[in-house]
Protein backbone atom coordinates (compact mmCIF):
# COMPACT_ATOMS: atom_id res chain seq x y z
CA UNK A 1 0.00 0.00 0.00
CA UNK A 2 1.37 3.40 -0.87
CA UNK A 3 1.91 5.81 1.75
CA UNK A 4 1.27 9.64 1.58
CA UNK A 5 3.69 11.63 4.26
CA UNK A 6 2.91 15.48 4.02
CA UNK A 7 5.08 17.96 5.72
CA UNK A 8 5.06 20.30 7.82
CA UNK A 9 2.18 19.13 9.70
CA UNK A 10 1.88 23.15 10.28
CA UNK A 11 3.08 25.92 8.87
CA UNK A 12 2.66 29.49 9.93
CA UNK A 13 2.82 32.12 7.58
CA UNK A 14 1.59 35.54 7.23
CA UNK A 15 -0.21 36.91 4.06
CA UNK A 16 1.83 37.66 0.83
CA UNK A 17 4.34 35.07 1.97
CA UNK A 18 5.36 32.51 -0.53
CA UNK A 19 4.06 29.12 0.91
CA UNK A 20 5.54 25.90 -0.24
CA UNK A 21 4.10 22.45 1.03
CA UNK A 22 5.32 18.52 0.40
CA UNK A 23 4.03 15.34 -0.22
CA UNK A 24 6.33 12.56 -0.34
CA UNK A 25 4.98 8.58 -1.41
CA UNK A 26 6.07 5.92 0.33
CA UNK A 27 6.76 4.39 -3.55
CA UNK A 28 6.58 5.87 -7.12
CA UNK A 29 3.00 7.17 -8.17
CA UNK A 30 3.88 8.67 -11.19
CA UNK A 31 2.40 11.70 -11.53
CA UNK A 32 -0.98 10.82 -10.63
CA UNK A 33 -1.32 12.97 -7.24
CA UNK A 34 -3.77 15.85 -6.34
CA UNK A 35 -3.87 18.39 -4.10
CA UNK A 36 -7.18 19.26 -1.87
CA UNK A 37 -8.17 22.19 0.39
CA UNK A 38 -9.81 22.19 3.21
CA UNK A 39 -11.43 24.65 5.42
CA UNK A 40 -13.42 24.41 8.98
CA UNK A 41 -17.07 22.80 8.41
CA UNK A 42 -16.35 22.53 4.30
CA UNK A 43 -15.82 19.53 2.28
CA UNK A 44 -12.19 19.59 0.75
CA UNK A 45 -12.12 21.45 -2.57
CA UNK A 46 -9.73 19.96 -5.62
CA UNK A 47 -7.04 22.77 -6.62
CA UNK A 48 -4.10 20.36 -8.47
CA UNK A 49 -4.46 17.25 -10.09
CA UNK A 50 -1.76 15.16 -12.23
CA UNK A 51 0.82 16.55 -9.64
CA UNK A 52 0.81 19.79 -11.98
CA UNK A 53 -2.57 20.64 -13.54
CA UNK A 54 -4.97 23.37 -11.64
CA UNK A 55 -8.77 22.44 -11.55
CA UNK A 56 -11.46 24.90 -12.69
CA UNK A 57 -11.38 28.20 -11.28
CA UNK A 58 -8.40 27.51 -8.96
CA UNK A 59 -5.95 30.88 -8.91
CA UNK A 60 -3.11 30.88 -10.66
CA UNK A 61 -0.98 31.77 -7.34
CA UNK A 62 -1.78 27.46 -6.67
CA UNK A 63 0.89 25.93 -8.42
CA UNK A 64 1.65 22.09 -8.16
CA UNK A 65 5.05 20.32 -9.35
CA UNK A 66 7.04 17.05 -8.72
CA UNK A 67 6.67 13.35 -9.67
CA UNK A 68 7.57 9.99 -8.82
CA UNK A 69 7.73 9.98 -5.23
CA UNK A 70 7.88 13.65 -4.00
CA UNK A 71 5.76 16.23 -4.53
CA UNK A 72 5.22 20.07 -3.69
CA UNK A 73 2.34 22.42 -3.94
CA UNK A 74 3.17 25.87 -4.29
CA UNK A 75 0.89 29.06 -3.17
CA UNK A 76 2.69 31.69 -4.66
CA UNK A 77 1.47 34.88 -2.30
CA UNK A 78 -0.77 33.84 0.18
CA UNK A 79 -4.30 35.46 0.28
CA UNK A 80 -6.31 35.85 3.79
CA UNK A 81 -8.62 32.82 2.22
CA UNK A 82 -5.97 30.14 1.60
CA UNK A 83 -5.04 29.59 5.24
CA UNK A 84 -6.65 26.01 5.62
CA UNK A 85 -5.76 22.58 5.80
CA UNK A 86 -4.16 20.83 3.07
CA UNK A 87 -4.02 17.28 1.26
CA UNK A 88 -2.31 15.62 -0.93
CA UNK A 89 -4.28 12.45 -2.83
CA UNK A 90 -3.52 9.52 -4.89
CA UNK A 91 -4.76 5.76 -6.24
CA UNK A 92 -3.12 2.73 -6.52
CA UNK A 93 -3.34 0.70 -9.55
CA UNK A 94 -4.52 -2.55 -8.19
CA UNK A 95 -6.45 -3.36 -6.13
CA UNK A 96 -7.73 1.07 -7.00
CA UNK A 97 -7.35 1.91 -3.69
CA UNK A 98 -7.40 6.20 -2.88
CA UNK A 99 -5.58 7.43 -0.12
CA UNK A 100 -4.91 11.01 1.44
CA UNK A 101 -2.16 12.32 3.71
CA UNK A 102 -2.38 13.06 6.95
CA UNK A 103 -2.73 16.94 6.34
CA UNK A 104 -0.30 20.03 6.45
CA UNK A 105 -2.60 22.91 8.62
CA UNK A 106 -1.69 26.23 7.18
CA UNK A 107 -2.46 29.01 9.66
CA UNK A 108 -1.74 32.52 10.42
CA UNK A 109 1.49 33.63 11.67
CA UNK B 1 -23.71 23.49 -11.50
CA UNK B 2 -24.15 19.78 -10.42
CA UNK B 3 -24.28 19.84 -6.83
CA UNK B 4 -24.30 16.32 -4.36
CA UNK B 5 -26.44 16.36 -1.40
CA UNK B 6 -25.74 13.64 1.72
CA UNK B 7 -28.88 12.63 3.97
CA UNK B 8 -29.40 9.95 6.33
CA UNK B 9 -29.69 9.76 9.92
CA UNK B 10 -27.08 11.81 12.18
CA UNK B 11 -27.10 8.79 14.59
CA UNK B 12 -26.86 5.01 14.78
CA UNK B 13 -26.68 2.60 17.68
CA UNK B 14 -22.89 0.47 17.98
CA UNK B 15 -23.68 -2.90 16.02
CA UNK B 16 -26.50 -1.45 13.67
CA UNK B 17 -26.06 -0.36 9.81
CA UNK B 18 -25.44 3.08 8.99
CA UNK B 19 -27.43 4.19 5.73
CA UNK B 20 -26.71 7.84 3.90
CA UNK B 21 -27.89 8.83 0.67
CA UNK B 22 -26.42 11.19 -1.78
CA UNK B 23 -28.52 12.86 -4.19
CA UNK B 24 -27.17 14.52 -7.54
CA UNK B 25 -28.76 17.49 -8.82
CA UNK B 26 -29.01 16.73 -12.32
CA UNK B 27 -28.84 13.14 -14.86
CA UNK B 28 -24.84 13.09 -14.66
CA UNK B 29 -25.52 9.97 -12.38
CA UNK B 30 -25.00 8.37 -15.46
CA UNK B 31 -21.84 9.53 -16.73
CA UNK B 32 -19.50 9.25 -13.46
CA UNK B 33 -18.10 7.61 -11.10
CA UNK B 34 -19.47 8.12 -7.75
CA UNK B 35 -17.31 7.95 -4.32
CA UNK B 36 -18.11 7.96 -0.98
CA UNK B 37 -15.35 9.43 1.56
CA UNK B 38 -15.60 9.75 5.68
CA UNK B 39 -13.56 12.11 7.92
CA UNK B 40 -13.58 11.07 11.80
CA UNK B 41 -13.63 14.74 13.88
CA UNK B 42 -10.09 16.67 13.25
CA UNK B 43 -8.86 13.69 11.27
CA UNK B 44 -8.07 12.94 7.90
CA UNK B 45 -9.65 11.55 4.89
CA UNK B 46 -10.78 7.67 4.42
CA UNK B 47 -12.24 6.84 1.25
CA UNK B 48 -14.95 4.03 1.00
CA UNK B 49 -16.01 3.04 -2.07
CA UNK B 50 -16.87 3.76 -5.65
CA UNK B 51 -19.68 2.67 -8.06
CA UNK B 52 -20.70 3.34 -11.50
CA UNK B 53 -24.18 3.52 -13.21
CA UNK B 54 -23.82 0.37 -14.29
CA UNK B 55 -24.00 -1.41 -10.34
CA UNK B 56 -19.81 -1.73 -10.47
CA UNK B 57 -18.03 -1.04 -7.51
CA UNK B 58 -15.10 -1.22 -5.75
CA UNK B 59 -14.61 -0.88 -2.15
CA UNK B 60 -11.67 0.14 0.18
CA UNK B 61 -10.08 -3.42 1.46
CA UNK B 62 -9.95 -2.54 5.11
CA UNK B 63 -13.92 -1.87 4.89
CA UNK B 64 -14.61 -4.13 2.55
CA UNK B 65 -16.32 -6.71 4.61
CA UNK B 66 -19.12 -4.06 6.28
CA UNK B 67 -19.92 -1.70 2.99
CA UNK B 68 -22.77 -2.00 0.35
CA UNK B 69 -22.70 1.12 -2.42
CA UNK B 70 -25.85 0.95 -4.46
CA UNK B 71 -27.21 3.44 -6.90
CA UNK B 72 -30.93 4.26 -8.58
CA UNK B 73 -30.54 6.20 -11.52
CA UNK B 74 -34.24 7.01 -11.71
CA UNK B 75 -33.86 8.86 -8.82
CA UNK B 76 -30.26 10.51 -8.82
CA UNK B 77 -29.15 8.75 -6.23
CA UNK B 78 -26.22 6.53 -4.76
CA UNK B 79 -26.49 5.59 -1.48
CA UNK B 80 -24.07 3.90 1.25
CA UNK B 81 -24.67 1.01 3.92
CA UNK B 82 -22.48 0.06 6.51
CA UNK B 83 -22.93 -2.53 8.67
CA UNK B 84 -21.98 -3.81 12.34
CA UNK B 85 -20.94 0.15 13.30
CA UNK B 86 -18.61 0.92 16.06
CA UNK B 87 -17.68 4.32 17.69
CA UNK B 88 -14.47 4.02 15.31
CA UNK B 89 -17.41 4.87 12.64
CA UNK B 90 -18.35 8.12 14.13
CA UNK B 91 -17.09 10.53 10.90
CA UNK B 92 -18.16 13.47 8.38
CA UNK B 93 -19.60 11.21 5.58
CA UNK B 94 -19.05 12.75 1.82
CA UNK B 95 -19.96 11.64 -1.16
CA UNK B 96 -17.80 12.91 -4.62
CA UNK B 97 -18.00 12.86 -8.43
CA UNK B 98 -15.03 11.54 -9.91
CA UNK B 99 -13.02 14.24 -12.07
CA UNK B 100 -13.33 12.57 -15.49
CA UNK B 101 -16.76 10.87 -16.78
CA UNK B 102 -16.56 7.39 -17.75
CA UNK B 103 -13.78 6.43 -16.54
CA UNK B 104 -12.75 5.79 -12.27
CA UNK B 105 -10.90 8.55 -12.12
CA UNK B 106 -7.98 8.95 -9.81
CA UNK B 107 -9.83 12.12 -8.29
CA UNK B 108 -12.78 14.08 -7.08
CA UNK B 109 -13.69 17.31 -8.07
CA UNK B 110 -17.29 17.79 -6.88
CA UNK B 111 -17.87 17.17 -3.14
CA UNK B 112 -21.29 17.33 -0.70
CA UNK B 113 -21.14 19.06 2.32
CA UNK B 114 -20.74 16.00 4.47
CA UNK B 115 -23.14 14.74 6.84
CA UNK B 116 -22.12 13.64 10.60
CA UNK B 117 -23.13 10.45 11.70
CA UNK B 118 -22.37 9.38 15.03
CA UNK B 119 -22.34 6.56 16.60
CA UNK B 120 -23.84 5.74 20.03
CA UNK B 121 -26.15 4.41 22.18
Amino acid sequence: EIVLTQSPATLSLSPGERATLSCRASQSVSSYLAWYQQKPGQAPRLLIYDASNRATGIPARFSGSGSGTDFTLTISSLEPEDFAVYYCQQRSNWPPKYTFGQGTKLEIK
Amino acid sequence: QVQLQESGPGLVKPSETLSLTCTVSDDSISSYYWSWIRQPPGKGLEWIGYIYYSGSTNYNPSLKSRVTISIDTSKNQFSLKLSSVTAADTAVYYCARHLRPTVPSWYFDLWGRGALVTVSS
